[in-house]
């Protein structure tokens, strides 16, 4: 089953407009983490954010903020004030906290992001 | 600070050819892991190692795939023999490990690995 489930497979944004980028996942685990990572055409992966399923707040780092719905199970990655160089793929990723595979990361299909000047 | 450190960044092989992928994680790092990402899959897990041990191999497509971790600053992934289906980036990513319930991996370059 899917765990981790990104429905815009392509988005397109205008220079300096905001956007949001659609995450929503499955666990039956109460402790989780999850993550955005970017993934340019250089082909690096690049860490955005985190957001523990215990955070009271949502997580924001410079123009990425994450928009957690923890009952509806969905943590979409807003950038604002988007650039040129945001253009990329980008990954939701999730971390359960079960013990037997604790440390284990899963990733998203991706979304492909498009910033028009 | 010096990243994790890939190499090579490109490799072009032929069918039946041993291939060999070089990591070098974050100094300090407990946590090593190998993916392949391939636009039909996406990002697979194929191994994982904690103080150098491997906890999880079950991503590992099948016995012509091994990976080992001598110590904590070096890991390999090995292919032998290689086939087209191969073909495809292979990223290694390092993590400090579980402490205060964050796992944040930070990812190499990552190889590019195309086999003729």
């Amino acid at each position: 089953a899917q765990k981790i489930t990104q429905t815009q497979p392509g988005m397109f944004v205008q220079e300096k407009e905001a956007v949001t980028l659609d995450c929503t996942y499955d666990t039956s685990d109460p402790s989780y983490g999850l993550f955005w990572y970017k993934q340019p055409s250089s082909g690096e992966m690049i860490f955005l954010i985190y957001q523990g399923s215990y955070d009271q707040q949502n997580a924001t780092e410079g123009r990425y903020s994450l928009n957690f719905q923890k009952a509806r199970k969905s943590a979409n990655l807003v950038i604002s004030a988007s650039q040129l160089g945001d253009s990329a793929m980008y990954f939701c990723a999730m971390r359960e906290g079960r013990r037997t595979s604790y440390d284990k990361v899963i990733f998203g299909p991706g979304t492909s992001l498009s910033v028009i000047p | 600070d010096a990243g994790v450190i890939q190499s090579p960044r490109h490799e072009v092989t032929e069918m039946g050819q041993e291939v060999t992928l070089r990591c070098k994680p974050i100094s300090g790092h407990d946590y090593l892991f190998w993916y392949r990402q391939t636009m039909m899959r996406g990002l697979e897990l194929l191994i994982y190692f904690n103080n150098n041990v491997p906890i999880d191999d079950s991503g590992m497509p099948e016995d012509r795939f091994s990976a080992k971790m001598p110590n904590a600053s070096f890991s390999t992934l090995k292919i032998q023999p290689s086939e087209p289906r191969d073909s495809a980036v292979y990223f290694c990513a390092s993590s400090p490990g579980t402490s205060g319930r964050i796992n944040i991996q930070y990812f190499g370059a990552g190889t590019r690995l195309s086999v003729l």
